[in-house]
């Protein structure tokens, strides 16, 4: 079936810190891939996407890039801020236009 | 601001009892999805209309129902409601097929 997997439990870091988010997924095909950021008390956000193999998706300083041999697509960002703080998912569509979403990750950054 | 209206924002209600949420899809969006998030199963796609009509069904359970009226909007039924029903509630709506899904800000059900 159709599945994303992001690594387990919150992630924690200082501000300034490098931030590494894994997501990989199972699907049949190849499925564009999203990554979500939910702030707090707030709906989802799309926040990039890529649509095949190799694309690099990019926004607000966070990037990801579709990797086909080792169906992944983590997400990263050079230089975190407070306001990074929120829940991030990884995700995939498939069917009509439905997603599949990880379990998220929350990320805390402190000051 | 997605464009996407869910009302109410916050509901707190009884087990036993049956709500219904509200969603007005982006301005010429056909499509809206329903998805529910809560801590033990993370976000899961309930249903899907598309001009009115269901489209796809996920892990929707037999107690909720959901409907799209002409003016686009949704309901999402929830009947009988038990302890675990307690989770939020987004929808979504697009365009046309592969296009992205915006999501309202969810509705937070408080089942007590």
């Amino acid at each position: 079936g159709n599945s994303v997997t992001q690594m387990e439990g919150p992630v924690t870091l200082s501000e300034e810190a490098f931030l590494t988010i894994n997501c990989t997924y199972t699907a049949t095909g190849y499925p564009s891939l999203f990554w979500y950021v939910q702030y707090p008390g707030e709906g989802l956000q799309l926040l990039l996407k890529a649509t095949k193999a190799d694309d690099k998706g990019s926004n607000k300083g966070f990037e990801a890039t579709y990797r086909k041999e080792t169906t992944s697509f983590h997400l990263e960002k050079g230089s975190v801020q407070v306001s990074d703080s929120a829940v991030y998912f990884c995700a995939l569509v498939y069917g009509n236009n439905r997603l599949a979403f990880g379990k998220g990750n929350q990320v805390v950054v402190i000051p | 601001d997605s464009g996407v209206t869910q009302t109410p924002k916050h509901l707190i209600t009884a087990t036993g009892q049956r709500v219904t949420l509200r969603c007005s899809p982006r301005s010429g969006d056909l499509s809206v999805y329903w998805y529910q998030q809560s801590l033990d199963q993370g976000l899961q796609f309930l249903i899907q209309y598309y001009n009115g009509e269901e489209r796809a069904k996920g892990n929707i359970l037999e107690r909720f129902s959901a409907q799209q009226f002409p003016d686009l909007h949704s309901e999402l039924n929830l009947s009988s409601l038990e302890l675990g029903d307690s989770a939020l509630y987004f929808c979504a709506s697009s365009g046309l097929q592969g296009t992205e899904a915006f999501f309202g800000q969810g509705t937070r059900l408080t089942v007590v």
